[in-house]
């Protein structure tokens, strides 16, 4: 079936550190990816997606470019803040059935001053 | 504010209890989702419903039950509450005639079943 695998946190790093989070999936189909995150005490929110091979997603300063030679679409940041201190996950769609989102395991990020 | 709202935000329940989850949207989105978040496995799939008066399974259903008699609200019910039901539960809808995959989510209710 549809999967996608994350790499395993928690993530801590220093403020203006680069941030790389691994993602890579596993589907029947072509499908769209995402990045959701999750702030402390609140639901998901989307950060970024992308619907096609080559595609580039952006959003905050994060990106994420949607590699299907790889099946990757690992998230970037080039200098993170205490403000991105959350939860991400990476999830992807099939258009379909039923259109639900399959998610990975999520990854915590903290970030130091 | 326009969006999700789940109730109970917390709930600590006795083994055997039955229980109901609110989820209300005012966005009249039609597809509306139930996840549960569990430490080192993200968010699993209970039941959706892709429009009013149906409903489907998602990769957990066993325990769980949900009905959709209107576009707006979508009940989740655990009929005899088991402790490994603990977890974090998110409802969460998509919106009408769009197919990006784009979820909004309600801030969740906290379950522990003891």
């Amino acid at each position: 079936g549809d999967s996608v695998t994350q790499m395993e946190g928690p993530v801590t790093l220093s403020e203006e550190a680069f941030l790389t989070i691994n993602c890579t999936y596993t589907a029947t189909g072509y499908p769209s990816l995402f990045w959701y995150v999750q702030y402390p005490g609140e639901g998901l929110q989307l950060l970024l997606k992308a619907t096609k091979a080559d595609d580039k997603g952006s959003n905050k300063g994060f990106e994420a470019t949607y590699r299907k030679e790889t099946t990757s679409f690992h998230l970037e940041k080039g200098s993170v803040q205490v403000s991105d201190s959350a939860v991400y996950f990476c999830a992807l769609s099939l258009f379909a059935g039923a259109r639900q989102l399959t998610f990975g395991s999520g990854t915590q990020l903290t970030v130091l001053p | 504010i326009a969006g999700i709202t789940q109730a109970p935000t917390s709930q600590i329940l006795a083994a055997g209890r039955r229980m109901t989850l609110r989820c209300t949207q005012d966005m009249r989105h039609n597809a509306m989702y139930w996840y549960r978040q569990d430490l080192g496995l993200g968010l699993r799939l209970i039941h959706y419903s892709n429009t009013a008066g149906t409903t489907g399974k998602g990769e957990v259903p066993d325990g769980y039950s949900v009905s959709r008699a209107n576009t707006d609200d979508f009940p989740l019910t655990l009929a005899s509450a088991v402790p490994s039901q603990t977890s974090v539960y998110f409802c969460a809808s998509r919106k009408s005639g769009q197919n990006t995959g784009e979820l909004f989510f309600g801030e969740g209710s906290r379950l522990t079943v003891l």
